[in-house]
């Protein structure tokens, strides 16, 4: 079975620092796609980045950018300049080439310090 | 992008009745559509996952009498809490993906707040 660790349950960053926020991995699929999401406190669970494991390039989308590091099973989101808005719960997301059930980390939540 | 829309957004019910919640793939098919419950400060647990024109898959220690669901086009799916208790309380929250590959992300519906009374 899949398991996904998020070992940060809470971080705290000044507004326009970077953050990194800790994701790790374990299987033994070669196809897998790792997932991070915002959840504000409204609820709703926004979709910010995606990394595949045949990827040869970290992910990148504006200020979100993925430290994929395979081979210590890690995928650890990166968000820089950060902003007020980005207070939040952020979860790490696994989904196995061979399923289609996403498995969650427990969450970090961030608050940005202005 | 892919939207994927939930209603009710908050419904408050008495113990004993039943709740149905409605989601909707907007812009795309769906052929698998996921139900997660939230608890307070906790990450998303998987309920079931539901197939078009078929039975759902529940995960393990989720009542299928109790939660309903229906698949019943490539757009729609409901989860329907029957006899709510107080219990049953909690954040639903669905999601689909526009394909089954393991490279394409879920996208998720806004959520539910359900407070049973």
């Amino acid at each position: 079975a899949q398991k996904i660790t998020q070992t940060q349950p809470g971080m705290f960053v000044q507004e326009k620092e970077a953050v990194t926020l800790d994701c790790t991995y374990d299987t033994s699929d070669p196809s897998y796609g790792l997932f991070w999401y915002k959840q504000p406190s409204s609820g709703e669970m926004i979709f910010l980045i995606y990394q595949g494991s045949y990827d040869q390039q970290n992910a990148t989308e504006g200020r979100y950018s993925l430290n994929f590091q395979k081979a210590r099973k890690s995928a650890n989101l990166v968000i820089s300049a950060s902003q007020l808005g980005d207070s939040a719960m952020y979860f790490c997301a696994f989904l196995s080439g061979g399923y289609q059930k996403v498995t969650f980390g427990t969450g970090t939540k961030l608050q940005v310090i202005p | 992008g892919a939207v994927v829309s939930q209603h009710p957004s908050r419904v408050i019910c008495k113990s004993g009745t039943s709740v149905k919640i409605e989601c909707r793939s907007l812009d795309f098919q769906a052929t698998t559509m996921f139900w997660y419950r939230q608890f307070p400060k906790q990450s998303l647990m998987l309920m079931a996952t539901s197939n078009e024109g078929s039975k759902a898959t529940y995960e393990q220690g989720v009542e299928k009498d109790k939660f309903l669901i229906n698949h019943a086009s490539l757009t729609l799916s409901t989860l329907t809490v029957t006899s709510a208790h107080p219990e049953d309380s909690s954040f639903y929250i669905c999601s689909a993906g526009t394909s089954s590959s393991y490279n394409s992300p879920l996208h998720f519906g806004n959520g539910t707040r359900l407070t049973v009374t």
